[in-house]
Order: structure tokens, then sequence, then C-alpha cells
């Protein structure tokens, strides 16, 4: 089946400094990948899509200075949280859509990278 | 507005009794629908999907769901729960043909008694 990988699973950094998440397809391309935020005990909140070649779209409320993604490649999509603040950590997920042309958005999603800033 | 609904927010069962995850979708149209299952400080896995034709999906693991137009459902099902299946199920929807993000609902978490 197809593969996400999700790198690191846990940082822990110091207040003000950046943090950088990888979002890997192994075995698939993946034009459009997500970037989810999970509290605990809740849901995931849609932060943005990732779009291979172009900016990625951000959801109302995300600061997009702040959470900077580049989907540089078919297979790779990075989330850098940038200054981070102790309010910023939490779990976050990332997905990738199947295929290029993918009609049904099958999703596969990494195992998530837990944030803890300090 | 697009949304999806899980009404039970915690649900015990007892190992070998049968489940029932409840699932209500509101979506102008008849949208893919999945179930995700995640375990503590784990990502997602996708358990099952629909996305048309038999309206009965198997999925991993033993599960099953049933999409039923009429009620907007979606509804998770296990005949016999195992100790290892104690864990947070999400059901989601995502827009047909489009590269969108799915909608999940809040997730219902799941103990197993012995």
């Amino acid at each position: 089946g197809a593969v996400v990988s999700q790198h690191p699973s846990w940082v822990i950094c110091k207040s003000g400094t950046s943090v950088k998440i990888e979002c890997r397809s192994l075995d698939f391309q993946a034009t459009t990948m997500f970037w989810y935020r999970q509290f605990p005990k809740q849901s995931l909140m849609l932060m943005a899509t990732s779009n291979e070649g172009s900016k990625a779209t951000y959801e109302q409320g995300v600061e997009k200075d702040k959470f900077l993604i580049n989907h540089a490649s078919l297979t790779l999509s990075t989330l850098t949280v940038t200054s981070a603040h102790p309010e910023d950590s939490s779990f976050y997920i990332c997905s990738a859509r199947e295929g290029t042309g993918n009609p049904k958005n099958i999703q596969y999603f990494g195992a998530g990278t837990r944030l803890s800033v300090l | 507005a697009q949304s999806v609904t899980q009404p039970d927010i915690h649900i015990t069962v007892s190992e070998g009794a049968s489940l029932e995850l409840r699932c209500n979708y509101s979506y102008g149209a008849t949208p893919y629908l999945f179930w995700y299952v995640q375990s503590p400080g784990q990502g997602l896995q996708l358990l099952l999907k629909y996305f048309s034709g038999d309206t009965l999906v198997q999925g991993i693991k033993g599960f099953e769901a049933e999409f039923k137009r009429s009620q907007s459902s979606f509804n998770l099902r296990k005949p016999s729960v195992h100790w290892s299946d104690a864990a947070e199920y999400f059901c989601a929807v995502g827009a047909p043909g489009a590269g969108t993000a799915l909608i999940f609902g809040k997730g219902t978490t799941l103990s197993v008694s012995s």
C-alpha cells in the first residue's frame, strides 16, 4: 500500500527557533499534500494544502508567514514552523493524495510529528 | 455547510462484543466517505472507503461500513471487537474528483473492556 513518511516523529525546541517537518510519499507521486494540526483529544484541523510547484493554500486563520510550506517535488512537502512559541506545541500530521490524476481523493497519512516548544 | 458528525465521543465495548460507530454527514452531493483509525501518538490508517456501488463496504481488520443515502450516514461496524481495536476512529468525507482536503468528524474513542 501507499506509504507516507513523516519526519521527525517528535521534536523539542526552544522558543524562538524554527523547526522543519518533512512529509514524503515513498512509493507514489503526490501533486497534492495536506498539513493538519491536531490538539489533544480533538479532530484534525486542516492548516494548508500544498501543491507541487506552486504556493500553498492556507486555511483561514493560519499564518502563512509562520507556517512555511514548500512542495518542491512530487514526493516531498515540508512544513517549517518559524519562531516557534509554546502555543505552537501540537501534533502535526501530513497526508498525501495518491496519483496526479486521482479522481477518488484517497489520502494517506504520515505518522505525525509531536512538536513541543519550551 | 459541509460537515461530519460523530455523535458518540467515547464508547466502551466488551471484548468479543459487536461494535457500531455512528457517522452522519452533511454534503451537497454524494461524497466519498472514509473511516480512519488512529492509535495514540500515531498517524491515521485508512480502514475503508466508499465511492459508489455496493453500499456495504468491507475494510481491513474485519471492519465494514454501510452507506445509507436516505439517512446521510456511514456507520462503521465490527461483529467482534478485539482489545487491539481500542483507538480513536474518525469518519471523513471528501469531494469526488477533486484534490480537496478531507473533512473530519471529531472522532470517537473506543475503549475495549475485558
